[in-house]
Formats: C-alpha cells, structure tokens, sequence
C-alpha cells in the first residue's frame, strides 16, 4: 500500500502571496495532521483532523488554515507569507486521532 | 517552543561505538514516542513508551521511561552507519496530538 502522499515536494513563494499544500492519507486512514518542521527544530503541531472536521489547533496564527475532503484528503493554506514560514510542512495520516500516526516526506516551502 | 529538551544536540561516533540520547519534560505525558527522521522524509516510528519505568528493546535500540513519566533514554549498542539519522522523542497529548523535541542528530561513521 502506498504511504502518505505529499505534494509539491519543493516550493519556493516570494514574501507576501499565498500557498497551498496537498496530503492524501494511507487508504483507510480518517485522521491528518499537519506540522511545521523549521530547520534545526522538531516539528510543531498545526492542525488535526478528524472525518472533514478540525479536532485541534497549534499555536499558529489565523494566516494559517486547513481543511479535509470526504475522500480524507486534505489541504494546508498559508496566506501572507512570510521569511519565517520557510520549512519542511509535513502530513501525517492515522486511522484515528489516537492511533500512531504515519508522516509523509514532507513539502519543503521556501520564502525569500 | 519545545516543551520536550533532547541531548545532545549533535553526536559524532565511529562505528561499533555505543550512544545515548536522553529527552527530558517538565510535564508528565500518557506516552513517549521515539521517531527518526532522515533527510528528505518524515520521521518513521520506533517505539511506544507507555508505562513508567518501561524498558523495550528493538535490536540494537534500548528505550527506557522514567519513573515519573516524564524522561526517557534511547541506547544504541554497537552503532552502524545506516543508524545516522536525526533521532526525535515526542509526548502523546491529548486527541494524539504530538509534541516534539528538539531532536538529536546522531551521525555515525565507517
């Protein structure tokens, strides 16, 4: 079975304009989550959800949204970028919010 | 902002040589999970830690659980160049959502 699916694989934005990220989930599994990985730092939770509904929020401002298909495929969206928001954005699919998630390789966003 | 500290940060070994990282929180967390990440891909799961004082071994990998639930340890005996990596701990919060050090980038050398 294919794992969790990112794209695009590499992204570069210029400060200012909008992005957004694509993850389409382990067949089977209802729950992603997404995270922000900067480099040199673990990562840091964004976003979870659960059957096209948002079940938990990071510490992130409203520049940041998401939202989950009925197909529990999900997208990430950045709006006004900025320099800070350069990182490895990574997806991760489970079958529930508490089972053991499974992470994607990860799209790498680059704003200069 | 890392709740979870890891250390090193960096560790430098020959091969055969054994290693410990360590991740400490000021907070107690339900379970501990280890990752690691290589570059290019997401981290990939090595194990659950769930009870306090728990040892499990995944071959050459020893994970402890502190008492308190609030530290952990991974070991590697006789260490080989495909476990260079960068090794992540995370706390299991609440609706399973994750919360990660800072990693230890462990690089091991022919």
């Amino acid at each position: 079975d294919a794992g969790v699916t990112q794209s695009p694989t590499h992204l570069i934005k210029t400060r200012g304009q909008h992005v957004t990220l694509r993850c389409s989930p382990i067949s089977g599994h209802k729950s992603v989550s997404w995270y922000q990985q900067v480099l040199g730092q673990g990562p840091q939770f964004i976003f979870q959800y659960y059957e096209k509904e948002e079940r938990g929020r990071g510490n992130f401002p409203d520049r940041f949204s998401a939202r989950q298909f009925p197909n529990y495929s999900s997208e990430l969206n950045v709006n006004a970028l900025l320099l800070g928001d350069s990182a490895l954005y990574l997806c991760a699919s489970s079958h529930s919010e508490t089972h053991t998630q499974y992470f994607g390789p990860g799209t790498r966003l680059t704003v200069l | 902002t890392q709740l979870l500290e890891q250390s090193p940060q960096f560790l430098s070994i020959q091969e055969g040589e054994n290693l410990t990282v360590y991740c400490n929180s000021s907070s107690v967390f339900s379970s501990l999970q280890w990752y690691r990440q290589e570059p290019g891909e997401g981290p990939v799961l090595l194990v659950t830690v769930v009870t306090g004082g728990e040892v499990k071994k995944l071959k050459r990998l020893t994970f402890q659980f502190g008492d308190a639930r609030k530290d952990s340890s991974l070991h590697i005996t006789a260490a080989q160049p495909g476990d260079t990596g960068l090794y992540l701990c995370a706390g299991v919060g609440g609706w399973g959502k994750l919360q990660f050090g800072a990693g230890t980038q462990v690089v091991v050398t022919p």
